[in-house]
C-alpha cells in the first residue's frame, strides 16, 4: 500500500527530554511537511522540505528540528526548548515543492503528551 | 504568514439541513484547497479551486471560488451523520509551496 506512516501513534515524554517523531512515505513525493495541531485549532506549519538535504522553517519552528537525508523520510525532533510540546503532530507530503501548489497527503498523526 | 479567516468556528445542524462554511482572505489567492478532518483523524484533501468564479461539485458538496479570488465557500446539502468533522480551507501564495490553513469549521450533526 502506498501512503504516509507516522510512528508512534501516541508518545509520552518527560519534561526536559528530546523526542523524535517518525514520518515515512512511499509515494515518491518530493515535498514533506510537519504540522502541529492543538485541540480545537487549525494546523500550523513547523518545517517543510522540498528536496533531500534541504528544509525550511515554517511558522512555529522554534523548539523543533528536522532532517531530510532520504526522500522517503522526514523525522521531527521535539527538543526540550519547546515549552508547550503537547499536541497532535501531523506529517504530510506532496508531489512537488515547486511553484504550483500540489495536494498534500497526511499521515495518521502522532499525539505527544508531556508528563 | 498571511491569514485565512474561516467562519463559523462551530456549526451544529439537524440531520438533513444544509451547511455552509466560508473562507476569506484580505489578499488575492492563487488557489484554495479544502480538507476534511474526521474526529480523531487526519485531514483528507477534498478539492482544489484555481479559477476565478469556479464552482465544483462532489455529490452533496458544492465548492465555490469568488470572482475576486479572495473568498471561497463549501456548501453541503442535506447533511448526513457521515459529514461530521472539521472542514479546513487552505491557501497557498503565488510561487510559494507552503499551505496556510484556516482555523476550520467544526460540524456536528444532531440526529
Amino acid at each position: 500500500d502506498g501512503g504516509i506512516t507516522q510512528s508512534p501513534k501516541y508518545l509520552f515524554r518527560k519534561e526536559g527530554q528530546n523526542v523524535t517523531l517518525s514520518c515515512e512515505q512511499n509515494l515518491n513525493h518530493d515535498a514533506m511537511y510537519w504540522y502541529r495541531q492543538d485541540p480545537g485549532q487549525g494546523l500550523r506549519l513547523i518545517y517543510y522540505s522540498q528536496i533531500v538535504n534541504d528544509f525550511q522553517k515554517g511558522d512555529i519552528a522554534e523548539g523543533y528540528s528536522v532532517s531530510r537525508e532520504k526522500k522517503e523520510s522526514f523525522p521531527l525532533t521535539v527538543t526540550s526548548a519547546q515549552k508547550n510540546p503537547t499536541a497532535f503532530y501531523l506529517c504530510a507530503s506532496s508531489m512537488k515543492g515547486g511553484q504550483r501548489q500540489e495536494t498534500q497527503y497526511f499521515g495518521p498523526g502522532t499525539r505527544l503528551l508531556v508528563l | 504568514g498571511q491569514q485565512v479567516m474561516q467562519i463559523p468556528q462551530y456549526q451544529h445542524v439537524q440531520e438533513g439541513e444544509d451547511f455552509t462554511t466560508y473562507c476569506n482572505s484580505s489578499t488575492t489567492l492563487s488557489n484554495i484547497q479544502w480538507y476534511k478532518q474526521r474526529p480523531g483523524g487526519h485531514p483528507v484533501f477534498l478539492i482544489q479551486l484555481v479559477k476565478s468564479g469556479e464552482v465544483k461539485k462532489q455529490k452533496r458538496l458544492t465548492f465555490q471560488f469568488g470572482e475576486a479570488k479572495k473568498n471561497s465557500s463549501l456548501h453541503i446539502t442535506a447533511t448526513q451523520t457521515t459529514d461530521v468533522g472539521t472542514y479546513f480551507c487552505a491557501r497557498s501564495n503565488f510561487g510559494n509551496e507552503k499551505l496556510t490553513f484556516g482555523t476550520g469549521t467544526r460540524l456536528t450533526i444532531i440526529p
